[in-house]
């Protein structure tokens, strides 16, 4: 079936720095979603793409429009309030919407 | 933003038992998808519905698992009987189309299950 592969798993950032979640697909995916996980377990959206890039402040991601393979997610001048778990999810099904979801990436950012 | 909610955001029950969890969607949104998550674990798919019917499930919906929307109403999860590896967070989401600029998935907060 359709594998979504998000790297890195782990990341420690220190405040002030950049730096980039990358998630690949096994397959052609029609969209991506980007959320971010807090500690109380609510899932935020990021960012819904169906082709291109989108930016949100600090955060902006691209979705490759060519072959549709892979994803990424670029943090900028991290900040202590971007920890959590990012996850990619993207859908490939080709009749029906069916987000898979990457197995995420936990995020701390440190002073 | 659309909102997606969930009731109850917590529930403890004793195996055997049976559960309803119950999601109200945004409003004029036609597909409906449940997702579960283990502590600590990525989010698995479990279903999707529209127009009233599940339109694809996942090994993990097993048997004792149901869903429906009876006229509009909460778009609902039944485990019945549960079992102890049903303990997870259960996610609702809802979405306008598929695919595309509006299909777009909303997520509810999560229903915690605890399983005893």
């Amino acid at each position: 079936g359709d594998q979504v592969e998000q790297s890195p798993s782990a990341l420690s950032l220190h405040e002030g720095t950049d730096s980039a979640l990358r998630c690949n697909f096994t397959t052609t995916m029609r969209s991506v979603q980007w959320f971010r996980q807090n500690s109380r377990g609510s899932l935020i959206s990021l960012f819904y793409l169906a082709s291109g890039t989108k930016e949100n402040g600090r955060l902006k991601s691209a979705f490759d429009s060519k072959e549709r393979r892979y994803s990424t997610l670029h943090i900028r001048d991290a900040q202590l309030e971007d920890s959590g778990t990012y996850f990619c999810a993207a859908d490939g099904s080709s009749s029906f919407s069916k987000l898979v979801f990457g197995q995420g990436t936990s995020l701390s950012v440190v002073p | 933003g659309p909102k997606v909610l969930q009731i109850p955001s917590h529930q403890i029950i004793d195996m055997g038992q049976m559960v309803t969890l119950n999601c109200d969607p945004v409003s004029n949104h036609l597909y409906f998808y449940w997702y579960k998550q283990i502590l600590g674990q990525q989010m698995e798919f479990l279903v999707n519905f529209y127009n009233g019917k599940v339109m694809e499930k996942s090994k993990l919906f097993k048997d004792q698992f149901s869903v429906e929307r009876p006229d509009g109403s909460y778009f609902t999860l039944k485990i019945q009987p549960t079992a102890l590896e049903d303990s997870a967070v259960y996610f609702c989401a809802s979405s306008l189309r598929l695919g595309g600029d509006t299909g777009q998935l909303y997520f509810g907060e999560g229903s915690k299950l605890t399983v005893l």
